[in-house]
């Protein structure tokens, strides 16, 4: 079994409409993170977590939300779909342990379609 | 600016031969991490490679090696004996520390360059 999983894997949504992106991971890391992809444009940081209690905002928050539930959950919320919106979605998990090594091991990705 | 450059939108190799992926990076910590990860047409990130700006050898994970070179503050990825199954985006990313300087912080990922690896 796959040790970070994202549901959906893909999504086709109305403008206007919430959405929930989902991301488990049984790696047993502290800290979690939600990135976006664009073409052209590599990866951007929407959010991370280094633990339950601590979430931030990354470069690109507006429009976004995000819950941490448990160690292992971690979800992201479109409160209102916007076109500009459409992506693939990427979470990813990290053990803070490494210091500068720590490595960061992603999900397979969400294909969002913001129609 | 860019804390991470990769100036190769797009490169082609012969299969079995080898090819250099660049990355430059921008930086004023003493302490930092840089990545390679690897994305398939399928779509998934995979890590490929780590080097720490303190290690004085170069990383290397079995056809994959950095050649890293601090003063010129580049982290070129060396694909040897490429296979068609390398056909895919590759991206450079870095770690620093946190503005406090207390603990490391999120990763800055690259633009990416896609390899095409023809028979």
């Amino acid at each position: 079994d796959a040790d970070v999983t994202q549901t959906p894997r893909n999504r086709i949504t109305k403008t206007g409409k919430r959405i929930m992106l989902e991301c488990s991971q049984t790696k047993g890391h502290d800290r979690m993170y939600w990135y976006r992809q664009d073409p052209g444009l590599g990866l951007r940081l929407i959010y991370y977590s280094f633990d339950v209690k601590d979430i931030n905002k990354g470069e690109i928050s507006d429009g976004y939300s995000v819950s941490r539930q448990a160690q292992a959950k971690f979800s992201l919320s479109l409160e209102s779909a916007i076109p500009n919106q459409t992506a693939l979605y990427f979470c990813a998990t990290s053990d803070p342990g490494q210091g500068a090594g720590e490595t960061q091991y992603f999900g397979p990705g969400t294909r969002l379609l913001v129609l | 600016a860019q804390k991470i450059t990769q100036t190769q939108p797009g490169m082609f190799v012969q299969e079995k031969e080898a090819v250099t992926l660049d990355c430059t990076y921008d930086t004023s910590d003493q302490s930092y991490g840089l990545f390679w990860y690897k994305q398939p047409s399928s779509g998934e990130m995979i890590f490929l490679i780590y080097q720490g700006s303190y290690d004085e050898q170069n990383a290397t994970e079995g056809r994959y090696s950095l050649n890293f070179q601090k003063a010129r503050k580049s982290a070129n990825l060396v694909i040897s004996a490429s296979q068609l199954g390398d056909s895919a985006m590759y991206f450079c990313a870095m770690r620093e520390r946190t503005a406090g300087g207390t603990s490391y912080g999120k990763l800055t990922f690259g633009q990416g360059t896609i390899l095409t690896v023809h028979p």
